[in-house]
């Protein structure tokens, strides 16, 4: 049972175009939602975060918007560059401070064409 | 600051055989994070240290499976035998406290 579901698997934009990628969950005891990027080779790095105390939340081109009653957050990134090409993860976590497991969706693979 | 590191890169074993994982975390950072990814699916958590203590190991899959970090500082994820199941793409992440995780490049396990 995957309890973050993101989709699409794989998403095509064009340089300068937006991309936006989703994800849903069930468990409403997630407190935080963090975006990873990664690149071939290297391991996911965090891009951007939100904890559900506020709809959106924005750092240059990178957007979350996030919709507690909906139980769904989703990343938009603006005048996406060929640069941007990589595989992003949606992720969350529980509000108990002893477990820091992060609970990734299954990742969305972002070819930006020049 | 030097990242998270893992060795090896890559590790092909055939089914039945033993294999070791190390990780390295960013030095100062009391907790790690082990977490494996298959084919295509989603990263999964395997378990969580906090300094040489075992905090959170509720996803590690069965008793084949080993991770240990004594002294608190590297750690090791053994499989012992291995079987095709286990193959993928296994990550190590560290953090000072419990807030942003580090993740290494990964090691790519495949089991034949």
């Amino acid at each position: 049972q995957q309890q973050v579901k993101q989709s699409p698997q794989s998403l095509i934009v064009q340089k300068g175009g937006i991309s936006i990628i989703n994800c849903a969950y069930e468990n409403t005891a997630f407190d935080y939602f963090p975006w990873y990027q990664q690149f071939p080779g290297k391991g996911p790095a965090l891009l951007i975060a939100i904890r559900p105390d506020v709809s959106e939340k924005k750092e240059g081109r990178f957007t979350i918007s996030f919709n507690k009653s909906a139980k769904q957050f989703s990343l938009h990134i603006m005048d996406s560059q060929p640069g941007d090409s990589a595989t992003y993860f949606c992720a969350a976590r529980v509000a108990d401070t002893g477990r820091r497991a992060l609970t990734f969706g299954s990742g969305t693979r972002l070819q930006v064409q020049p | 600051e030097a990242g998270v590191t893992q060795f090896p890169s890559h590790s092909v074993i055939e089914k039945g055989q033993t294999v070791t994982l190390r990780c390295d975390p960013i030095s100062g950072h009391d907790n790690l994070y082990w977490y494996r990814r298959v084919m295509g699916k989603e990263i999964k958590f395997l378990l969580h240290f906090v300094k040489e203590s075992k905090q959170d190991e509720s996803g590690m899959p069965n008793n084949r499976f080993l991770a240990e970090r004594t002294g608190g500082t590297y750690s090791t994820l053994k499989v012992q035998p291995a079987e095709l199941e286990d193959s993928g793409v296994y990550f190590c992440a560290s953090s000072r406290r419990g807030d942003e995780q580090f993740f290494g490049p990964g090691t790519r396990l495949t089991v034949l």
